[in-house]
């Protein structure tokens, strides 16, 4: 069965600190799409960015920048220099197939993150 | 560039009532997807629809109906409505056949049951 495990549930910072966003997945296919949304107080799913599993390489953009590694399946997102705008609740996913056609998102439990001034 | 729209934003029914739910997708997308999520908890995938036919579903009882409408618009309907069916309700639009299966989200509606 596929699954995605955030294990930080809550993650406090001081403004300016890198904080990095954990995420453990499960699947059996060999192909697959992962997700991070960001879900801020007004409830709102922003999408954050995507990767395809036969696509290691990690980049960054802007503050945001991930580190995936099939090897440990894991999918894990870095801010740099945090900012209060940053805090809500981060969620990452793992698409199921069918892919390109809007497979269902399995999300894990999130990580609230907090970003004090 | 009209994102993804849901209405109404807050609803409060009693055990027992149906409720109607309902989501426009963004420009452009033709798919539609629910989700249920309840307080300090990951989104959970009810069911979706293209070409107004119920494509995948997951793991919710017959309560939980849809329709999609011509214009991709679509409904979620809950029958006999439970306390545990209190969560935010979300819709995401994707395009079938584009080239990247990235759903997106539009703001909720927060469903309470008394």
């Amino acid at each position: 069965a596929q699954k995605v495990t955030q294990a930080q549930t809550e993650i406090s910072v001081v403004e300016k600190e890198d904080v990095t966003l954990d995420c453990v997945y499960e699947t059996r296919d060999t192909t697959y799409y992962l997700f991070w949304y960001k879900q801020p107080p007004s409830g709102e799913l922003v999408f954050l960015i995507r990767r395809n599993s036969f696509d290691e390489q990690n980049e960054i953009s802007g503050r945001y920048s991930w580190n995936f590694q099939k090897s440990t399946s894991s999918f894990n997102f870095t801010i740099t220099a945090s900012q209060v705008v940053d805090s809500a609740v981060y969620f990452c996913a793992l698409s199921e197939a069918p892919y390109n056609q809007g497979g269902k998102l399995i999300f894990g439990q999130g990580t609230e993150l907090s970003v004090k001034p | 560039d009209a994102g993804v729209t849901q209405s109404p934003t807050h609803l409060i029914k009693t055990r027992g009532q149906q409720v109607t739910l309902r989501c426009s997708p963004k420009s452009g997308h033709d798919t539609v997807s629910w989700y249920q999520q309840a307080l300090g908890q990951g989104p959970q995938f009810i069911f979706q629809y293209y070409e107004e036919e119920e494509r995948q579903r997951g793991n919710f009882p017959d309560r939980f109906s849809g329709h999609q409408f011509p214009n991709y618009s679509s409904e979620l309907n809950v029958n006999a409505l439970l306390l545990g069916d209190s969560a935010l309700y979300l819709c995401a639009s994707s395009l079938y056949w584009g080239n990247t299966d990235t759903q997106y989200f539009g703001p909720g509606t927060r469903l309470t049951v008394l």
